[in-house]
């Protein structure tokens, strides 16, 4: 199963844009980047996901390397309510196991 | 929205107790899982389901068995329980493969086995 590397952990300003990167080197092309966050005592929910083109939504932007070996998610404008684990996982069509790994930690200062 | 429901948020079991744990889900989806969720380890999948009464082994399904009798509801039994079964467990579903909408998860379970 193809493996994602985060860094442990992120800090920014409030109100200033985040980027969360994730590398996905053996990502095959069946493979979809999910992004999903996890508040603290909460399940993680979904945030974003995509193929190949960058992706926009009203949570965050999901921009993805043209060879699909890296991504990043992009919030615009930090607040304190998105400090919380960051996911990103790959979702194959192939089968249904996912791997989720260690994740981001983000810390958002005010 | 879809709400994927777990009975219990923290739950406290002795060892060699048969434990289980119930997860719903609102919205008709085919698919089900459950994840155990440890510091620095991150959610590990320990058995999912595509259809009723089907289950398939995840990445840690020692100690573990599902029973998926109804579309809605998924569960997870620990024979006998173990303290190294101490963990949060969560619950997810999805519709098809989870490629286009995702996973719903629910809000976990902490179990404690002492």
């Amino acid at each position: 199963d193809a493996k994602t590397t985060q860094p442990n952990s992120m800090e920014s300003n409030e109100e200033e844009p985040v980027h969360l990167p994730c590398n996905h080197s053996t990502i095959s092309g069946t493979d979809y980047i999910h992004w999903y966050r996890q508040l603290p005592s909460q399940g993680p929910e979904y945030v974003i996901h995509g193929l190949t083109s960058n992706v926009n939504n009203r949570m965050a932007s999901l921009a993805i390397a043209e060879d699909r070996k890296s991504s990043t998610l992009i919030l615009h404008r930090a607040t304190l309510r998105d400090a919380a684990v960051y996911y990103c996982i790959l979702l194959n069509t192939g089968g249904f196991k996912t791997i989720f790994g260690a994740g981001t930690r983000l810390f958002v200062k005010a | 929205d879809v709400k994927v429901t777990q009975s219990s948020r923290y739950l406290v079991k002795r060892t060699g107790e048969k434990v289980f744990l119930e997860c719903v889900q609102d919205m008709d989806h085919e698919n089900m899982f459950w994840y155990r969720q440890d510091p620095g380890l991150g959610l590990r999948l320990i058995y999912f389901s595509y259809d009723v009464k089907m289950k398939e082994k995840g990445d840690i399904p020692e100690g573990y068995s599902v029973s998926r009798e109804k579309k809605e509801r998924f569960s997870l039994i620990l024979e006998s329980a173990s303290t190294n079964q101490t963990s949060m467990y969560l619950c997810a579903s999805s519709l098809s493969r989870g490629l286009t909408y995702g996973y719903t998860f629910g809000s976990g379970t902490r179990l404690t086995v002492v």
